[in-house]
């Protein structure tokens, strides 16, 4: 079955510093990708997704993402992040084994911006 | 339109008691998630409804939990009897497909479910 990994569970980063978060997905066929955030005590909102074309997408926030095929990879990135970034950031995938419309989500990286 | 609304926000039960929970998706939208979220499990999508139908409910727990969607802007999801293992914040999610895909689910606030 379809899987996604967020390699890292907490990330702490200085205020206007640089910021990846890295998702790995498991399947090697195509796939559409998505990025998600959840603020505290909040629903998940989509902050960008990926279904074909350019492997660079740019969302919501200042946030950006690219698709590696051939690294089963998604990482998102931010050149500078603000106090307002500190949240819980979720990548998910659509599973072409069952159907498109079933989304997986990985464990979710708990972004802290630090003043 | 409003978002998703999910209700109550907060629910605080004893084992052993039924609880509902409701969701009303957004309008327009056919399709319909239920997912649980928990900081061992992460997020678990439950059940997912197209036009009102069950497509999918290999995410369901046990057979205390169900789910029906009698129209298409009505949603429950119902534990019956709960336990504590349950405690969790409950999400009901709705999209909607255009072209080949559902692109997008837009979330409601959840459902944080305590049972004691």
């Amino acid at each position: 079955a379809q899987s996604v990994t967020q390699l890292d569970s907490q990330v702490p980063v200085f205020e206007e510093a640089p910021v990846e978060l890295r998702c790995n997905y498991s399947s090697s066929v195509s796939v559409y990708l998505f990025w998600y955030v959840q603020y505290p005590n909040q629903g998940l909102q989509l902050l960008l997704k990926y279904l074909s074309g350019s492997t660079l997408v740019k969302g919501i926030n200042g946030f950006e993402a690219e698709f590696n095929k051939s690294q089963t990879s998604f990482h998102l990135r931010k050149p500078s992040v603000h106090i307002s970034d500190t949240a819980e950031y979720f990548c998910a995938v659509s599973d072409p084994k069952t159907s498109y419309d079933k989304v997986i989500f990985g464990p979710g990286t708990s972004l802290s911006v630090i003043p | 339109d409003a978002g998703v609304i999910q209700s109550p926000r907060h629910e605080v039960t004893e084992m052993g008691q039924e609880v509902t929970l409701r969701c009303k998706p957004i309008s327009g939208h056919d399709y319909l998630f239920w997912y649980r979220q928990t900081m061992m499990r992460g997020l678990e999508l439950l059940i997912y409804f197209n036009n009102n139908v069950p497509i999918d409910d290999s995410g369901m727990p046990e057979d205390r939990f169900s789910a029906k969607m009698p129209n298409a802007s009505f949603s429950t999801l119902k534990i019956q009897p709960s336990e504590p293992r349950d405690s969790a914040v409950y999400f009901c999610a709705s999209s909607f497909r255009t072209g080949g895909a559902v692109y997008e689910a837009f979330f409601g606030q959840g459902t944080r479910l305590t049972v004691v």
